[in-house]
């Protein structure tokens, strides 16, 4: 039932380790997006996908890589973690342009 | 200038008041406009999008003023269960859906 599922829902994981958080959404949506929601609640893009394809990149370190395998599967693979890395991921789909977006439940990412 | 802004609050109202946010935005080829609320350690959840024209959904209003670049969130009769933490969303324009969230404005409704 659930329209964006995101696994896990929590990680709790060392510095330097290398993690992958799992999106699917069975909305239909064509376009997917990952958010990063840091301590100051502050809640910015990372990464967006149409259709398979990249199409946003905000400046994001190259340890993270997002891997789109369909357009109902995204996927953020973390290399190297550091301890600013943790946060809450939050991944989203939207049908595509001015159209609103609907997120999954978050993965809270703690790095120790 | 931050692309979006708003009040962080909190704004504290009694049961059954109208209380009514406002954020700005910086970017004039901004096309599409949205509040979402969040919860506690929860996902922004859509409300509603916003018109030029202004629209209503039951007790919430939303208005957008173009000229003056800024968005408005009326919310009548509030009820214990609206507290939480309301997001401006601004859709920046130039293709890829690329949404820009303020940093909310947190509303306590009391007893």
């Amino acid at each position: 039932d659930t329209a964006v599922s995101q696994t896990p829902k929590y990680l709790v994981t060392q510095m330097g380790n290398d993690k992958s958080i799992k999106c699917e959404q069975n909305l239909g949506h064509d376009t997917m997006y990952w958010y990063k929601q840091d301590s100051k609640k502050f809640l910015k893009i990372m990464f967006s996908y149409n259709n398979k394809e990249l199409i946003i990149n905000e400046t994001v370190p190259n340890r993270f890589s997002p891997k789109s395998p369909d357009k109902a599967h995204l996927n953020l693979h973390i290399n190297s973690l550091e301890l600013g890395d943790s946060a809450v991921y939050f991944c989203a789909s939207s049908h595509g342009d001015n159209q609103p977006q609907h997120f999954g439940d978050g993965t809270r990412l703690s790095i120790l | 200038r931050k692309e979006v802004e708003q009040d962080p609050g909190p704004f504290n109202v009694p049961e059954g008041a109208t209380v009514a946010f406002n954020c700005t935005y910086s970017n004039s080829a901004s096309q599409s406009f949205f509040w979402y609320r969040q919860d506690c350690r929860k996902e922004p959840k859509l409300l509603m999008s916003v018109y030029s024209s202004g629209n209503e959904d039951g007790r919430f209003t939303a208005q957008l003023n173009r000229a003056s670049q800024y968005i408005s969130l009326l919310i009548r009769d509030s009820k214990l269960s609206d507290s939480a933490t309301y997001l401006c969303v601004v859709n920046r324009g130039g293709g890829g859906n690329k949404l820009t969230f303020g940093t909310g404005t947190q509303l306590k409704v009391e007893l």
